[in-house]
């Protein structure tokens, strides 16, 4: 069956460094997220990306995160300057089509800021 | 501001009875609600899901139940399995709103003894 596959599992970095997070989306999907979970929290939507542009954000996307696809593959998310509250589960997913709700999710990128 | 309410945050049912778990909402926008089932290290995966015009969905063992006038869903799994320990996140999507934008409530903890 098709998965999300994400890279690194798990990463630790100081703070105010910076790290991407890689995520191989479905092959024939064209719809592609992050979301995160703080510890003990709810999944949260980070941004939604399609025809190589962000289609939407939440206000927690600010100038810190970027996300690009840089080739026909990945898909990244970048922290420029990581907080400690950036700690989180990043997790990517990806969708078929527009309209449709059912996302696949991959396992995660724990993130570790120090 | 929790859109999306999973009161109870865990959950044990003996195996072959029911289980029940239940969501509420507070924004009346939302158009579409989905369950997704978590395992430990792996990523949320799509369960069910349920439109907002209707008030029942049914897929083998699972059956997702809305009340629009209540703000009320539940998804009962019968008989449950142990294999379907895992936590359980109620998502809803506001109506206009991306596609891919869901918003997730903290998620159930459902343990299913042998």
């Amino acid at each position: 069956e098709p998965e999300v596959t994400q890279t690194p599992s798990h990463q630790v970095t100081q703070m105010g460094q910076e790290v991407i997070l890689r995520c191989v989306p479905i092959s024939n999907h064209l719809y592609f997220y992050w979301y995160r979970q703080i510890l003990g929290q709810k999944v949260e939507f980070l941004v939604s990306f399609y025809n190589n542009e962000i289609s939407e954000k939440s206000e927690i996307f600010d100038d810190q995160f970027s996300v690009e696809r840089p080739d026909g593959s990945n898909f990244t998310l970048k922290i420029r300057s990581t907080k400690l509250e950036d700690s989180a589960m990043y997790f990517c997913a990806s969708s078929m089509e527009s309209g449709a709700n059912v996302l696949t999710f991959g396992a995660g990128s724990r993130l570790t800021v120090l | 501001d929790q859109q999306v309410k999973q009161n109870s945050p865990s959950l044990s049912v003996q195996e072959g009875r029911i289980s029940i778990l239940n969501c509420d909402y507070t924004n009346s926008m939302f158009d579409y609600f989905l369950w997704y089932k978590k395992y430990p290290a792996e990523g949320p995966t799509f369960l069910i899901s349920i439109s907002s015009i209707k008030d029942k969905n049914e897929d083998g063992r699972f059956t997702v139940f809305l009340n629009k006038s209540a703000k009320h869903l539940s998804l009962h799994i019968v008989p449950s399995q142990p294999g379907d320990s895992a936590v359980y996140f109620c998502a809803a999507r506001s109506y206009g709103g991306s596609q891919g934008n869901l918003i997730f409530g903290k998620g159930t903890k459902l343990s299913v003894k042998p």
